[in-house]
C-alpha cells in the first residue's frame, strides 16, 4: 500500500528553526509538494521537488532524497503567523496525489 | 480574479437528504479535484475531471456523483446523505499533468450529517 508518515504535532519557539520530515513509500514517484493549512482554512502551496537536493524559498527550504524515501521541510526564523499544518504530499506513478495527514505546528513566543 | 470558490461554506443535513456543493474556478484550468478531510488523516480525493466532460473516481467515490457540464465548474452530489460523510470539502484545480502540478483550493465547504 501507499503510505506517508509525518509527525503529527510540533512545538517550536518563536525566531527559532524547525524541521519537519516526511518519509513515503509509495507506488513510482513524479514528485513532492509541501503545502502550509492555517485552522479552518484551505491549503496554499509551499514546495515542489522533483529532483534530490534541497530547494531554498525565503525562510522555508524543502529537502529530498528519492533513494531514502525522505523529505523535511525547513522553517527558518519562525514567526507566529507560521503556526499551521503542514502537509506532505507525493506524485505516485499515475500522476495522483497522495497525502501525508499533516504535521500541526505550534509556536510559542 | 477569485481562483476557486465553493458554495456553500457551511451546511448541515439530515441523514437521507440531498445536496449539492458547487466549485468554479477562473484559472482556465483542466484539472479539478474534490477532497474530503477528515480528522487525523490526509486529503482523500473524492472524484476528479481532466476535462470539461470528462469526471474519474478517486479513492472514497463511494455516496457521491459529479459532474463538469462546463470546464469552470465542477458539481458534487450526495445523494442520500449519511453521518459518515460529515467531514470538510475542498475543491480544487491545476492547469495540467494530474497531481504533479500545483492544485489551487477553494475555501472549503463544512457539512455536518445528522
Amino acid at each position: 500500500g501507499q503510505n506517508i508518515d509525518q509527525p503529527t504535532e510540533m512545538t517550536a519557539t518563536e525566531g527559532a528553526i524547525v524541521q519537519i520530515n516526511c518519509t513515503y513509500q509509495t507506488s513510482g514517484f513524479n514528485g513532492l509538494f509541501w503545502y502550509q493549512q492555517h485552522a479552518g482554512e484551505a491549503p496554499t502551496f509551499l514546495s515542489y521537488n522533483v529532483l534530490d537536493g534541497l530547494e531554498e524559498k525565503g525562510r522555508f527550504s524543502s529537502f529530498l532524497s528519492r533513494s531514502k524515501g525522505y523529505s523535511y521541510l525547513l522553517l527558518k526564523e519562525l514567526q507566529m503567523k507560521d503556526s499551521a499544518s503542514y502537509l506532505c504530499a507525493v506524485v505516485d506513478s499515475n500522476y495522483q496525489l497522495i497525502w501525508g495527514a499533516g504535521t500541526k505546528l505550534i509556536i510559542k513566543p | 480574479n477569485a481562483g476557486v470558490t465553493q458554495t456553500p461554506k457551511f451546511r448541515v443535513l439530515k441523514t437521507g437528504q440531498s445536496m449539492t456543493l458547487l466549485c468554479a474556478q477562473d484559472m482556465n484550468h483542466e484539472y479539478m479535484y474534490w477532497y474530503r478531510q477528515d480528522p487525523g488523516m490526509g486529503l482523500r480525493l473524492i472524484h476528479y475531471s481532466v476535462g470539461e466532460g470528462t469526471t474519474a473516481k478517486g479513492e472514497v467515490p463511494d455516496g457521491y456523483n459529479v459532474s463538469r457540464l462546463k470546464k469552470q465548474n465542477f458539481l458534487l452530489g450526495l445523494e442520500s446523505a449519511a453521518p459518515s460523510q460529515t467531514s470538510v470539502y475542498f475543491c480544487a484545480s491545476g492547469k495540467g499533468q494530474g497531481g504533479a502540478d500545483t492544485q489551487y483550493f477553494g475555501p472549503g465547504t463544512r457539512l455536518t450529517v445528522l
